[in-house]
Order: C-alpha cells, then structure tokens, then sequence
C-alpha cells in the first residue's frame, strides 16, 4: 500500500522568506513523488516530480524539492516566497509496484503574509 | 501543454435527477483518465480510473450504479451521478496521464456540483 503524509495543515511565512511544506511516504517499491498547487476553486496544477537521477529536483515558479529515500521525504522549498504562492499544496505518491493511481497528502495551507 | 477542461464547472441540480460531468483532454490523448471528489479543506479522494474502450475500475466504497462513467475516446471521460442526493454535492475533479508516456497527471479545473 502507498500512503503520504503532510505533517503541517498550515505553513505561514513572511514574503521573501523561504518556504518549506513538508512531505513524508509510504511504498512497497519505488516511489514516483509529485507537488500540486491548488487554488480556490480550482483544480490542481503541477509543480514538479521525482522519477529517477538527481535527488533536488526544479520545477514551476522556482519551486523545488528534495527526495530523501533513507528519511522518505520529499519536502518541497522555495528560497523566497511570495505572496502569490499563498494557496494549498498536495504531495502525492506513485508506488512502482501499484499502477498508475496516485495518492494524495492531506494538503497544506500556506499563507504568505506581505 | 497538457490541459484538460471540465465542463460544467458549476452545476446545481434538485435530489433525485441526474447529472453529467465532461472531461476532456485539449491537446493531448489520454489513454487513461481518473475521476476524485474533493470534500471542502480535504485532500483528493480517487473514485475510478477509466481507461479508453473499457470499464471503469471503481475504488472501494464507490458505487458504480450511482457514479456511471464512460470513456469511450481518447480525449474524453463523463461521469454522471444518477440519482443525485444532497450528500454527492462535492468538489469533483477529473485528470488525464500526461503526454507521452509522462508520469504525472493533467488536472482539469473541477465542477462544483450542489444538489438541493
């Protein structure tokens, strides 16, 4: 079974501060791991994956995130945050073993204050 | 790349009719599509994957006879809610496998549905 963990319902950070959500899994085999943004009313976008290779992985709007397999972890930063970036983040889990089902983290608010 | 639309985006429908939710796949085939609902400040719940020319495969708990869906081309999936009560109003959201063999998936823009 595949399972994902976001420890933080809320993350609030001053802009140009940097930013942090945190993400830990679950997996039988190899983990497949994705960021999503969503905003109000919206469905979700996606902001970058790890797969395979380098373990710091860039994605959309200067976000990155870092795998660590020995910590099953996958959080994601940005090294200055901004305003904009207040909205709610989902990590998200492919197990190698299971198919293509994703599974979703519980979210994260963050609320970037001016 | 990689959009999917979903229409309607909003729809509200009395208790006991039924409603249709369109997803498509704008400028990409997706050989499999996934419907989730999303219930207010909750992450995504998956429903059912459908893959294009078969049935769709349901996640326990989800009752096929009241979430049909069909995905009869490469570009799009409906899910209709037969007999809608007020407890199916939900957030729902569907999404494609990316282009080309990508891993992630396409996320359309979701349809609120309430029934009253």
């Amino acid at each position: 079974a595949q399972s994902v963990a976001q420890p933080e319902d809320q993350v609030n950070v001053a802009e140009g501060n940097p930013l942090t959500v945190k993400c830990t899994y679950s997996v039988s085999g190899n983990p497949y791991l994705f960021w999503y943004v969503q905003y109000p009313n919206r469905g979700l976008q996606f902001l970058l994956k790890y797969i395979t290779g380098d373990n710091l992985v860039k994605g959309s709007y200067g976000f990155e995130a870092e795998f660590n397999k020995s910590q099953t972890s996958f959080h994601l930063k940005k090294p200055s945050a901004l305003v904009s970036d207040s909205a709610l983040y989902f990590c998200a889990v492919r197990d190698s073993y299971a198919g293509n089902k994703l599974t979703f983290g519980g979210g994260t608010r963050v609320l970037v204050k001016p | 790349g990689a959009v999917v639309s979903q229409h309607p985006s909003r729809v509200i429908c009395k208790s006991g009719t039924s409603v249709k939710i369109e997803c498509r796949s704008l400028d990409f085939q997706a050989t499999t599509m996934f419907w989730y609902r999303q219930f207010p400040k909750q992450s995504l719940m998956l429903m059912a994957t459908s893959n294009e020319g078969s049935k769709a495969t349901y996640e326990q708990g989800v009752e096929k006879d009241k979430f049909l869906i069909n995905h009869a081309s490469l570009t799009l999936s409906t899910l209709t809610v037969t007999s809608a009560h007020p407890e199916d109003s939900s957030f729902y959201i569907c999404s494609g496998n990316g282009p080309g063999g990508s891993y992630e998936q396409y996320f359309g823009p979701g349809t609120r549905l309430t029934v009253t």
